[in-house]
């Protein structure tokens, strides 16, 4: 079964220092999708980003960065030069299924970005 | 502008009430979600469809339910309300077609109940 893990529950950062969260998945499928969602204080999901298992290159969207690596089943995202509008709890999720059933989310982690 | 809403941002409700939580997408999106969220426990899924009148138990089924009547509208229903319901509920959909499977997420509703 498909599992995903995000060891850090909070992380808090002052504005302007790097921060990368990261994300750990467990699945048996070779076709499989990885993602990651921001769900700001407001509480709606905000999505950022989705990787194919077959495209294991990095990317970068102004600040923010992502890691893939399927040696290590990790996903990871940085956030560079952080703002206080980057405070949210950040899931990363993974889709086994080419029908977008199996669907499933890590814990979260609350990023806390202080002025 | 795609488009997921939920009835109720906020709704407050008694021990023993029958609640209906409403979900509308507008993408034509076959798939749709339940989620309830509580701190520490991240998103567990309460149940999905994946097509008219079809659905599936997620993690969490028990003490609710559901109907999908129509492909746009998916109703989480709480048959007999219990303090331990007091969350956040979330409303997903997603298609098979587009987006390699993302889900689109509504508000989300914050229900308490007493």
């Amino acid at each position: 079964a498909q599992k995903v893990t995000q060891a850090q529950t909070e992380i808090s950062v002052v504005e302007k220092e790097d921060v990368t969260l990261d994300c750990v998945y467990e699945t048996r499928d070779t076709t499989y999708y990885l993602f990651w969602y921001k769900q700001p204080p407001s509480g709606e999901l905000v999505f950022l980003i989705r990787r194919n298992s077959f495209d294991e290159q990095n990317e970068i969207s102004g600040r923010y960065s992502w890691n893939f690596q399927k040696s290590t089943s990790s996903f990871n995202f940085t956030i560079t030069a952080s703002q206080v509008v980057d405070s949210a709890v950040y899931f990363c999720a993974l889709s086994e299924s080419n029908y977008g059933q199996n669907f499933v989310f890590g814990p979260g982690t609350r990023l806390s970005v202080l002025p | 502008d795609v488009k997921v809403t939920q009835s109720s941002r906020y709704l407050v409700k008694r021990t023993g009430e029958k609640v209906f939580l409403e979900c509308v997408q507008d993408m034509d999106h076959e798939n749709m979600f339940w989620y309830r969220q509580d701190p520490g426990l991240g998103l567990r899924l309460i149940y999905f469809s994946y097509d008219v009148k079809m659905k599936e138990k997620g993690d969490i089924p028990e003490g609710y339910s559901v109907s999908r009547e129509k492909k746009e509208r998916f109703s989480l229903i709480l048959e007999s309300a219990s303090t331990n319901q007091t969350s956040m509920y979330l409303c997903a959909s997603s298609s098979p077609r587009t987006n390699y499977n993302e889900q689109f997420f509504g508000p989300g509703t914050r229900l308490t109940v007493l």
